[in-house]
């Protein structure tokens, strides 16, 4: 069974800033990862697929890269919208979410 | 523009019933897998059950495996968890997805999401 570590729990840096998220899976995944972003009370949001696709609408401060076992999301510049919970899926014949990064100011 | 509107959460006690559902509008909803994703209080994201777009094949997390069945009627554009022998554990606010398995087994991720809709097991 495949199992997705995301690290660092938890992230504080300042509005302006670079985020760099991680998310490793214990066996290949392959490109099939994807990261969603959540804020309080409301529904996830599919920031990215494909491992490095950006979904309809993300804004391309948002970037995607890895394949395998060794992902990363990272937001260029940080808004202050961008604070919230990240998570990463995985979908290689089963399906699967990480344990999230919550980024804070 | 797609749109997912679940319905069917709120109290029950431990043992007891429910059923979700979730109505779509925006896509050809017979044409895509489709999703369970809950979220117990101050949790992560747990995927718990896919149903593919026929809805021929069914998949599930072992933490609801024989208690709950998801089901879809694409002649009404909707999906539905039903949800048995609850448990406390159970507590979470469950969000349809768009995306999922198929009948062939290849998975994909979810694309949209529902609102969200708590399902509270309690005495």
């Amino acid at each position: 069974e495949i199992v997705l570590t995301q690290s660092p729990g938890t992230l504080s840096l300042s509005p302006g800033e670079r985020a760099t998220l991680s998310c490793r899976a214990s066996q290949s995944v392959s490109s099939y990862l994807a990261w969603y972003q959540q804020n309080p009370g409301q529904a996830p949001r599919l920031l990215i697929s494909g491992a490095s696709t950006r979904a309809a609408g993300i804004p391309d401060r948002f970037s995607g890269s890895g394949s395998g076992t060794d992902f990363t999301l990272t937001i260029s510049r940080l808004e202050p919208e961008d604070f919230a919970v990240y998570y990463c899926q995985q979908y290689s014949g089963s399906l699967l979410f990480g344990q999230g990064t919550k980024l804070e100011i | 523009e797609v749109q997912l509107l679940e319905s069917g959460g709120g109290l029950v006690q431990p043992g007891g019933s429910l059923r979700l559902s979730c109505a779509a509008s925006g896509f050809t909803f017979s044409s895509y897998a489709m999703s369970w994703v809950r979220q117990a209080p101050g949790e992560g994201l747990e995927w718990v059950s896919a149903i593919s777009g026929s809805g021929f094949r069914t998949y599930y997390a072992d933490s609801v495996k024989g208690r709950f069945t998801v089901s879809r009627d694409n002649s009404k554009n909707t999906l539905y968890f039903q949800m048995n022998s609850l448990r406390a554990e159970d507590t979470a606010v469950y969000y349809c997805a768009k995306g999922g398995c198929g009948y062939d087994g290849v998975c994909s991720h979810f694309d949209y999401w529902g609102q969200g809709n708590l399902v509270t097991v309690s005495s």
